[in-house]
């Protein structure tokens, strides 16, 4: 089965960097692109980056820019996403994507990781 | 805001059908493919529509996605109370070079 499996809950002060994995499972990790979505409380969904499938090629969304960095191990078939310079708007669910196709990337995300909560506080 | 226009709600009674838009520009639905997925509290969406129309294994028939120019619909026939949820349009923006999401919306059965 096709699986992605998140890292659990994080909390961090503001100003702090977070960094949330994503394992993959049940498919050829190094042909798929895989992105990321994160969902404040009560909001809608809202993309942030994507990441190629060999791992040399980012594409972040304008308001993360600087902030972002998508990283992928082929060894351990996870990508990371770390987050700096935090402040409380960060506070969300974030997930990690697969598309639907291989080798060529997509708007549809048909795989979905369970979320990790990234609570952002003083 | 969203780049892509949603209403907040619909609803409609069991059995019924609904209809949820999904508003853009040039940029994004009118050169691009529409995906809509589905939401329920506490859970990761699920992808419901993909490529403007197509529907993944396993969702049922009674859901159907339509675009013409710059705008996208997702139609629920024979509604049922299990197909209470948020429902989110997304797709590619050439502009941004990004994806972008519709704010999502609520259907009450």
């Amino acid at each position: 089965q096709v699986h992605l499996v998140q890292s659990g809950a994080e909390v961090k002060k503001p100003g702090a960097s977070v960094r949330v994995s994503c394992e993959a499972s049940g498919f050829i990790f190094n042909t798929y692109y895989l992105h990321w979505v994160r969902q404040a409380p009560g909001q809608g969904l809202e993309w942030m980056g994507r990441i190629n499938p060999e791992g040399d090629t980012t594409n972040y969304a304008q308001k993360f820019q600087g902030r972002l960095t998508l990283t992928r191990d082929s060894s351990t078939s996870t990508v990371s996403m770390e987050l700096s310079s935090l402040r409380s708007e960060d506070t969300a669910m974030y997930y990690c994507a697969r598309v639907n196709t291989a080798v060529v990337d997509s708007d549809a995300f048909n795989i979905w990781g369970q979320g990790t909560m990234v609570s952002v506080s003083s | 805001q969203s780049v892509l226009t949603q209403p907040p709600s619909v609803s409609a009674a069991p059995g019924q059908k609904v209809t949820i838009s999904c508003s853009g520009s040039s940029s994004n639905i009118g050169n691009n493919y529409v995906s809509w997925y589905q939401q329920f509290p506490g859970a990761a969406p699920q992808l419901l529509i993909f490529e403007n129309g197509k529907r993944p294994s396993g969702i049922p028939d009674r859901f159907s996605g339509s675009k013409s120019g710059t705008s996208a619909t997702l139609a629920i026939t024979g509604l049922q109370t299990g197909d209470e949820a948020d429902y989110y349009c997304g797709t590619w923006d050439n502009s941004l070079t990004g994806g972008v999401f519709g704010g999502g919306t609520k259907v009450t059965v």
